[in-house]
């Protein structure tokens, strides 16, 4: 079945960019997702990207696609200790039906230090 | 504002005891999803339902059921809970291409 893998851990120092990696195994992967969850929450969605894209920038985000290596990547630049969360990588290949299922990685703990 | 609900941030059972988790969406939307998180492994999909009345399961349905009566609320029921069913739920309601969650319940099985 379909798989999406995250390194667990991630630390930096405030000032410095952060890049969180993602694989996926999905080839019909058609959205590509990344949520952040803070202590004691839920998931908010940060940003996501349509498969035929290769990059989208909002703000400090930036996220990259590499399709033939089915690579997706998140780099927060300017990190600030508000920061640290879980990021969780997530796909669907269901948009077009009613499910919109959605398989997410392990989640990767990002710390930074001040 | 989308808002999503959870009937409680922390809950304890005891083991046997059956156990309903709540969840009510403000939206209107159709799909709702529940989830478990546990540390490691990410999210995994218990159970999703895409109208009222209608369910399927995801890929770690065993020991749950789930009740759609009404469009806005979503129930993940613990039959007879277990120790190994300790863990951080989420429920999320979807429209279009986004899921929005709510805050999770941390059930604590004894």
């Amino acid at each position: 079945g379909e798989d999406v893998e995250q390194s667990l851990f991630l630390s930096v120092r405030e000032g410095d960019s952060s890049v969180i990696n993602c694989t996926y195994t999905d080839s019909s992967s058609t959205y590509l997702y990344w949520y952040k969850q803070e202590p004691g929450a839920g998931l908010q969605l940060l940003t996501y990207i349509f498969s035929n894209m290769d990059m989208k920038q909002d703000q400090r985000l930036t996220v990259l696609l590499n399709k033939k290596d089915k690579h997706l990547s998140l780099r927060i630049a300017d990190t600030q200790t508000g920061d640290s969360a879980i990021y969780f990588c997530a796909e669907t290949s269901d948009i077009s039906s009613n499910t919109g299922k959605l398989i997410f990685g392990q989640g990767t703990t990002l710390q930074v230090k001040p | 504002d989308v808002k999503v609900t959870q009937s409680s941030r922390y809950l304890v059972k005891r083991t046997g005891e059956k156990v309903f988790l709540e969840c009510v969406q403000d939206m209107d939307h159709e799909n709702m999803f529940w989830y478990r998180q546990d540390p490691g492994l990410g999210l995994r999909l218990i159970y999703f339902s895409y109208d009222v009345k209608m369910k399927e399961k995801g890929d770690i349905p065993e020991g749950y059921s789930v009740s759609r009566e009404k469009k806005e609320r979503f129930s993940l029921i613990l039959e007879s809970a277990s120790t190994n069913q300790t863990s951080m739920y989420l429920c999320a309601s979807r429209v279009s291409d986004e899921q929005f969650f709510g805050p999770g319940t941390r059930l604590t099985v004894l």
